[in-house]
């Protein structure tokens, strides 16, 4: 079975840091590209980043460039995404997903929650 | 960037109906499309991918169609299960682009 367990996620101040984990299991994941999607409070569905197999390769939305790094470990089956100078509108639960083209399994979510 | 857009944004239905959702995209994405549901607290379920593959273990009441701008999800015989909101996802140059959204409602 293809397990996806997210960690991470707080309330945390304007300008703080945070690092988001995804901890796969029940697949060979370093075969696969993955990628981190958020949904702000009673809003629709938004990409933030996506990384390839040997993390060579990553891509973000312009809203997070140069704060956001989504990184992983194939050692660990894990997916990594570094938030820095956060700010109130990156509020939201943030999901890990399996896929390049589209996600086919997604992690539970974790919330992240910017406020002074 | 291409902008993905659906409707209806509301949809009223009952369990039995036939319903069809649209995605518009802002450009031409071939059949670069996924779907989505997604129940209230969990996370967004596949159920399409390039636009008209049924996802393993989707029932076959999901169908989608479509390419080029155009795109389509029925769902053929509505279930109390499929009383949720519903995305389209596109897929182009290394980066995703979600509609905003269809909530299926019991009528």
């Amino acid at each position: 079975e293809v397990q996806l367990v997210q960690s991470g996620g707080d309330l945390v101040q304007p300008g703080g840091s945070l690092r988001l984990s995804c901890v796969v299991s029940g697949i060979n994941f370093g075969s696969y590209w993955m990628t981190w999607v958020r949904q702000a409070p009673g809003k629709g569905l938004e990409w933030v980043a996506t990384i390839n197999q040997d993390g060579t390769e990553h891509y973000s939305v312009d809203s997070v460039k140069g704060r956001f790094t989504i990184s992983r470990e194939n050692a660990d089956n894990s997916v990594f995404l570094q938030m820095n100078s956060l700010r109130t509108e990156d509020t939201a639960v943030y999901y890990c997903a399996r896929g390049r083209d589209y996600g086919d399994y997604w992690g539970q979510g974790t919330l992240v929650t910017v406020s002074s | 960037d291409i902008q993905m857009t659906q409707s209806p944004s509301t949809l009223s239905a009952s369990v039995g109906d036939r319903v069809t959702i649209t995605c518009r995209a802002s450009q031409t994405i071939s059949d670069w499309l996924a779907w989505y549901r997604q129940k209230p607290g969990e996370a967004p379920k596949l159920l399409i991918y390039r636009a008209s593959t049924l996802e393993r273990g989707v029932p076959s009441r999901f169908s989608g169609s479509g390419s080029g701008t155009e795109f389509t999800l029925t769902i053929s015989g509505l279930q109390p299960d499929d009383f949720a909101t519903y995305y389209c996802q596109q897929y182009n140059s290394y980066s995703w682009g979600f509609g905003q959204g269809t909530k299926v409602e019991i009528k």
